[in-house]
């Protein structure tokens, strides 16, 4: 069974940083490409990063480029989103996503909240 | 960026009627489209790609249909488990966007 689970959000001061991890299980992890989605509260999803198969290729959304980075670890099946100088509008439920076109699996998020 | 137009932004259905969205794309994705179905505390779920292509285990009265900049999800003889929110994402260029959803709710 494929199963990605998030961690690392909570509660962050504006300009501060934060680590995100999502441990993928039930798939040959380096097989796929996988992506950053965010959603915040009471709204839409966005597409926030993605990042290739060994990690050469990484694409970010304009409204996080040179603030967020993607990684991924294949050895330890997990991916990452390193999240610098956040903004309260940053403040969202994230969810790690599998796929390079559509995302056929999902993550159950994190939230990150971005507030004083 | 291609922006994604969804309509209505809410639909009201009564159980066993059908459901008719649309997504609109600000130029033509082909058939790059997928849907997703998220309802209240969950992740998205895939339900359609390829515009028109069913994801494993969602039944056949979910089906999908268009091309180009217009695309359609209809949801025939609507059940209790599907009043959720819907959104369409272009997968034809980066960056991929979504659209807005549209929330199908109980009449």
């Amino acid at each position: 069974e494929v199963q990605l689970v998030e961690s690392g959000g909570g509660l962050v001061q504006p300009g501060g940083s934060l680590r995100l991890s999502c441990a993928a299980s039930g798939f040959t992890f380096g097989s796929y490409e996988m992506n950053w989605v965010r959603q915040a509260p009471g709204k839409g999803l966005e597409w926030v990063s993605y990042i290739s198969t060994s990690g050469s290729n990484m694409y970010y959304s304009d409204s996080v480029k040179g603030r967020f980075t993607i990684s991924r670890d294949n050895a330890k099946n997990s991916l990452y989103l390193q999240m610098n100088s956040l903004r309260a509008e940053d403040t969202a439920v994230y969810y790690c996503a599998r796929g390079y076109n559509w995302k056929d699996y999902w993550g159950q998020g994190t939230l990150v909240t971005v507030s004083s | 960026e291609i922006v994604m137009t969804q309509s209505p932004a809410t639909l009201s259905v009564s159980p066993g009627e059908r459901a008719t969205l649309s997504c609109r794309a600000s130029q033509s994705v082909s058939t790059n489209l997928a849907w997703y179905q998220q309802k209240p505390g969950q992740a998205p779920s895939l339900l359609i790609y390829g515009a028109s292509t069913r994801a494993t285990g969602f039944p056949a009265r979910f089906s999908g249909s268009g091309s180009g900049t217009e695309f359609t999800l209809t949801i025939s003889g609507l059940q209790s488990e599907d009043f959720a929110v819907y959104y369409c994402q272009q997968y034809n260029i980066w960056p991929r966007t979504f659209g807005q959803g549209t929330k199908v709710e109980i009449k």
